[in-house]
């Protein structure tokens, strides 16, 4: 079964630090890409941060980065110098195809960022 | 450039009744795929669609249907109703469905689907 697991319903930051959200998976399949997607309030999910799976260097983008396992199936992402505009559901989501392309999503972090 | 926009925002249907959910892709994208969001969980893959044909599925009931139109646009049928139905429904469009991974997609507003 391809599953994705989100073990942190609620996390808090204070303005200017680091955090790091956490996000496990399953999958038997080979070739798969990993996602972050931010859903602030009320507003459209974005991407924030993609990984491929058959990529070893981790993924960054400014001041979002993750820490890709593969052997371990983890796929965390630190968010650096937090802003008030980073509070925010945050998924982490599994896509593969083999024939036909699947998404899979996790069942998302509450980050609250505290000024 | 306009987003992906989604039709309507909000629905109240009853149990047993029938529902058509549009979704408008960004100009120039040529998939787009359907989630439900039940509150307080990820979004559930439901359909993909490219070129007007199915890429995709995930584990729903066949009470569950879309189709895509020569303009890229789409619609999602949900026969049927049930309770647990209600959900808000996302649509998000992307350039294109390639063998190399999946491209980015851009998600619209979403529908709020009310089953009573």
């Amino acid at each position: 079964a391809q599953t994705v697991t989100q073990s942190q319903p609620e996390m808090s930051v204070q303005e200017a630090e680091t955090v790091t959200l956490s996000c496990t998976y399953d999958t038997s399949e080979s070739d798969y890409y990993l996602f972050w997607y931010k859903q602030p309030p009320s507003r459209q999910m974005i991407l924030v941060i993609r990984q491929e799976a058959y990529k070893q260097q981790n993924a960054t983008e400014n001041r979002f980065s993750v820490n890709f396992q593969k052997a371990a199936k983890s796929f965390s992402l630190k968010i650096s110098d937090s802003q008030l505009g980073d509070a925010a559901m945050y998924f982490c989501a599994l896509a593969f195809t083999s024939g036909t392309y699947k998404y899979i999503f996790g069942t998302g972090t509450r980050l609250k960022v505290l000024a | 450039d306009a987003g992906v926009t989604q039709s309507p925002t909000h629905l109240i249907k009853t149990r047993g009744q029938h529902v058509t959910l549009r979704c408008s892709p960004i100009s120039g994208h040529k998939s787009v795929s359907w989630y439900q969001q039940v509150l307080g969980q990820g979004p559930q893959f439901i359909f993909q669609y490219y070129e007007k044909e199915e890429r995709g599925r995930g584990n729903f009931p066949d009470r569950f249907s879309a189709r895509q139109f020569p303009n890229y646009s789409s619609e999602l049928n949900v026969n049927a109703l049930l309770l647990g139905d209600s959900a808000l429904y996302l649509c998000a469009s992307s350039l294109r469905v390639s063998d190399r991974g999946p491209n980015e997609q851009y998600f619209g507003p979403g529908t709020r689907l009310t089953v009573t």
